[in-house]
């Protein structure tokens, strides 16, 4: 089983919808939570860190379940430049990040 | 601009003829680390340093050396590079239990 799971999709949404990416993650002792987004080719960025209490920054709300382990994204209203891959990354003991496989999300007009 | 650089950004070369990709971060960070990106098999961890002459192996250390011997620098090194390390590779760094910011990647080709 790895470490990190999350459904690689792709999910090919329209503009304007409302989409949701899970991940669930092993490690009970995981301290931090994140989730970055890649496009293609290049380097992954920090979209936002996940906090237990649940979090939003303006479309995106991040929650955190850890009796479950599981992590999530929620994107409301998708634009055509959210298309890219989201990485869910779980950061454990000794700075050590671990990343899931990536979900792939593409908006269409 | 806090960044990290790294160079080159593109290189082909042949199997067995040594070559050091270099790794820099201007944001003071104590955490840096190594990565490969392959299809299928997402980000995976090379090698990491917690700090100045402390590095320590990831998940696929195999056929990689590095060295920390100032606090902005991380080279990667392939020794005797193979056909098997083709691949895109991003360096990273981050102060401790911080978010890491990423280089802008390098794509190796081994002939």
């Amino acid at each position: 089983r790895k470490e990190v799971e999350q459904d690689p999709g792709p999910f090919n949404v329209p503009e304007g919808a409302t989409v949701a990416f899970n991940c669930t993650y092993s490690n009970s002792a995981s301290q931090s939570f994140f989730w970055y987004r890649q496009d293609c080719r290049k380097e992954p960025k920090l979209l936002m860190s996940v906090y237990s209490s649940g979090n939003e920054d303006g479309r995106f709300t991040a929650q955190l379940n850890r009796a479950s382990q599981y992590i999530s994204l929620l994107i409301r209203d998708s634009k055509l430049s959210d298309s890219a891959t989201y990485l869910c990354v779980v950061l454990n003991a000794g700075n050590m990040l671990t990343f899931g496989g990536g979900t792939r999300l593409m908006v269409k007009p | 601009e806090a960044q990290v650089t790294q160079n080159p950004r593109y290189l082909i070369t042949v199997t067995g003829k040594k070559l050091t990709v270099t790794c820099s971060q201007n944001m003071n960070h104590e955490y840096m680390s190594w990565y490969r990106q392959d299809p299928g098999l997402g980000l995976r961890q090379i090698y990491y340093s917690m700090n100045v002459e402390v590095t320590d192996k990831g998940d696929v250390p195999e056929g990689y050396k590095v060295s920390r011997k100032e606090k902005r620098n991380f080279p990667l090194i392939l020794e005797s590079p193979s056909p098997n390390q083709t691949s895109l590779y991003f360096c990273a760094s981050s102060s401790p239990a911080q978010p890491q910011h990423f280089g802008d990647g390098t794509r190796l080709s081994i002939l």
